[in-house]
């Protein structure tokens, strides 16, 4: 049973360029989260999807935006990087939205996104 | 809003020696509390979990936390550290709906 997949692994870009992410969840979930891990840092959430749509932002500007696919995959795109957007990006998946003992988050191993 | 702070960003300690990790929260709702841990170069493994059920939780590898809601901590504890055990560990709190606030992580060294 394959976990949580992630991809590309690592990424470098230059400011001002646009790049996107890929999630695979976890074998029968369907929600999607995501989350940026500067380096030194915790974990920051930036959004979840579920049923293809965003369910729940936190706070990060427009330029990080998402989508979720029929088949439960999802995109983050970051648009006009900067050099503060470096960080590892994480995805975790659950199953459902509802406030249950039951839905964990299982992450993946991250992508690690460099701007120069 | 709901917050939680890991108190002691670096915890060293000998092989075989207690592991004491800190973790405090604050939520205006009865929290879900998590224990995550984190390997270089690796993404976030589930230690252990608290959702309202018993106070005392034990998780994988030995670990173990307890919630206590009078001094609104979970903190986490293992009887005796392997050198397996360094890595970087995270607190969380969670609820509704799944969002997970994180705390700022502390970095465990085991001295051989």
């Amino acid at each position: 049973d394959a976990g949580v997949t992630q991809s590309p692994t690592h990424l470098i870009k230059t400011r001002g360029q646009q790049v996107t992410l890929r999630c695979s969840p976890k074998s029968g979930h369907d929600t999607v989260s995501w989350y940026q891990q500067a380096l030194g840092q915790g974990p920051q959430f930036i959004f979840q999807y579920y049923e293809e749509e965003e369910r729940q932002r936190g706070n990060f500007p427009d330029r990080f935006s998402g989508h979720q696919f029929p088949n439960y995959s999802s995109e983050l795109n970051v648009n006009a990087l900067l050099l503060g957007d470096s960080a590892l990006y994480l995805c975790a998946s659950s199953y459902g939205t509802g406030d249950s003992a039951k839905n964990i988050q299982y992450f993946g191993a991250g992508t690690r996104l460099s701007v120069l | 809003a709901q917050s939680v702070t890991q108190l002691g960003s670096h915890v060293s300690v000998s092989e075989g020696a207690l592991v004491l990790l800190r973790c405090n929260y604050s939520s205006s709702v009865p929290p879900y509390l998590f224990w995550y841990v984190q390997y270089p170069n690796q993404g976030l493994q589930l230690l252990l979990k608290y959702t309202s059920a018993a106070t005392l939780v034990k998780g994988i590898n030995g670990f173990e936390a307890e919630f206590k809601k009078s001094e609104t901590s979970f903190h986490l504890t293992k009887p005796s550290a392997h050198m397996s055990d360094a890595a970087e560990y995270f607190c969380a709190v969670a609820r509704p709906a799944q969002k997970l606030v994180f705390g700022q992580g502390t970095r465990l060294t085991i001295n051989p």
